[in-house]
């Protein structure tokens, strides 16, 4: 299995350019997640998805958008980046089971360096 | 609301000597309690975690945690630090019925040989 793959691994864009960061998994996992991480801000959640088909807003919302048409994939799109978002992006995943969801090991992609100018 | 703290940004310690990082949570119900860590410049990795039962968890690399209910804490221990164990770790919680975990804002270690 390849895990939790994120793609692209570095991007620079220009204040108001429009991108589609890319998160991807093999494992069937139900919950999906993206945070940024920020210095001394720790891991903030932006969105994430309990299946597909749902999706619900984090902690950290504003100025992105996400969707879940498969299982596998979670895509996080920034419509109109900023400089504040500057960041480093985490997609994450998990087995949802009967258990409660957030009882699961979360599983982290690579991460999305992010840098807006 | 639940929030994670953790009070110290860096942790130094010598190789060999015991090694404590501490993280205070605070939730409404019944939490969930995990570590992570992160190695430079890649993902998060999973530790342990706490669900229920036994206080003293063991996870990876020789890490444990004990959960203390009436202190509200959930500090990550390991009896004699390694040099590569010198990472930024993240304590994270939740509670029964949400879907969202809450990070703190992580604790560097830095262990000298």
């Amino acid at each position: 299995n390849a895990g939790v793959t994120q793609t692209p691994k570095f991007q620079v864009l220009k204040t108001g350019q429009s991108m589609t960061l890319q998160c991807a998994q093999d494992m069937n996992h139900e919950y999906m997640s993206w945070y940024r991480q920020d210095p001394g801000m720790g891991l903030r959640l932006i969105h994430y998805s309990v299946g597909a088909g749902i999706t619900d807003q984090g902690e950290v919302p504003n100025g992105y958008n996400v969707s879940r048409s498969t299982t596998e994939d979670f895509p996080l799109r920034l419509l109109s980046a900023a400089p504040s978002q500057t960041s480093v992006y985490f997609c994450a995943s998990s087995y949802s089971g009967v258990r409660d969801i957030l009882q699961e090991t979360q599983y982290f992609g690579p991460g999305t360096r992010l840098l807006v100018l | 609301a639940q929030s994670v703290a953790q009070p110290e940004d860096q942790v130094n310690v010598a190789e060999g000597n015991p090694l404590t990082v501490k993280c205070t949570y605070s939730v409404s119900g019944n939490p969930y309690l995990f570590w992570y860590v992160q190695y430079p410049n890649r993902g998060l990795q999973f530790l342990l975690k706490y669900i229920t039962g036994d206080n003293l968890v063991k996870g990876s690399y020789g890490f444990e945690a004990e959960f203390n209910k009436s202190q509200t804490s959930f500090h990550l221990k390991k009896p004699s630090a390694l040099v590569s164990d010198s990472a930024l770790y993240f304590c994270a919680v939740s509670d029964t019925g949400r879907r969202a975990l809450t990070f703190g804002s992580g604790t560097r270690l830095q262990v000298q040989p």
